[in-house]
């Protein structure tokens, strides 16, 4: 079955550290996107990406990093730039130019230690 | 810029009851979304609305939308405790033929015994 794979599911950061969140989809959709939640909050964008090797930030975007080398992957680093990290994360897909909505991975949660 | 208001943002209602939420947008769109979300999980997608008038149903919960009063509304009928989940919708521009989506803060509902 095709879908999108969020890893790791929990992730632990130290202060001063860069650390990598995994997002592939095997569904063949063109685009990806990173967002954010913070407890009781909504879902805020942090990147996307409509074509590989091309990106766009997001309305909350210092401090993240992101690379779109393949059509199916689209990694997100959280650098030592950011400053409050800790929170959910969700990766998702869509058609690009379609109205299909998103399908969204399973999360990964990170935590400052 | 695009914004999403929802409300209410909290919701507690016993089983049984009737309910509406409202998902507000500011700017013109031709599409609007509903996801769910149970604790510490991904969204799920409910309904997509794509036009003007466009009413879906899935048990429940029917969705409609105005675009002209730029309204949806999620209509709960019957409420039982398995609904209790967050509710988003999210809503595209319509000027852009990108996938981007906005999404709204979330309305957390409780359904009570």
């Amino acid at each position: 079955d095709g879908g999108i794979t969020q890893s790791p599911k929990y992730l632990f950061r130290k202060e001063g550290q860069n650390v990598t969140l995994s997002c592939e989809q095997n569904l063949n959709h063109d685009a990806m996107y990173w967002y954010r939640q913070d407890p009781g909050q909504g879902l805020r964008l942090i990147y996307y990406s409509q074509i590989v090797n091309d990106f766009q930030k997001g309305d909350i975007a210092e401090g993240y990093s992101v690379s779109r080398e393949k059509k199916e992957s689209f990694p997100l680093t959280v650098t030592s730039a950011q400053k409050n990290p800790t929170a959910f994360y969700l990766c998702a897909s869509s058609r690009s130019g379609t109205y299909y909505g998103y399908t969204f991975g399973s999360g990964t949660r990170l935590t400052v230690v | 810029e695009l914004k999403v208001e929802q409300n209410p943002l909290f919701l507690s209602m016993q089983e049984g009851k009737n309910y509406t939420i409202y998902c507000n947008y500011s700017t013109t769109s031709d599409r609007l979304y509903w996801y769910r979300q149970d604790p510490g999980k991904s969204l799920e997608s409910l309904f997509v609305l794509l036009s003007n008038g466009a009413v879906k149903q899935e048990g429940r919960l029917m969705a409609s939308l105005d675009t002209k009063a730029r309204l949806s509304t999620l209509h709960i009928t019957a409420a039982v405790h398995d609904l209790s989940a967050t509710y988003f919708c999210a809503v595209g521009p319509k000027e852009t033929s990108g996938s981007r989506l906005t999404f709204g803060e979330g309305t957390q509902l409780t359904v009570n015994p």
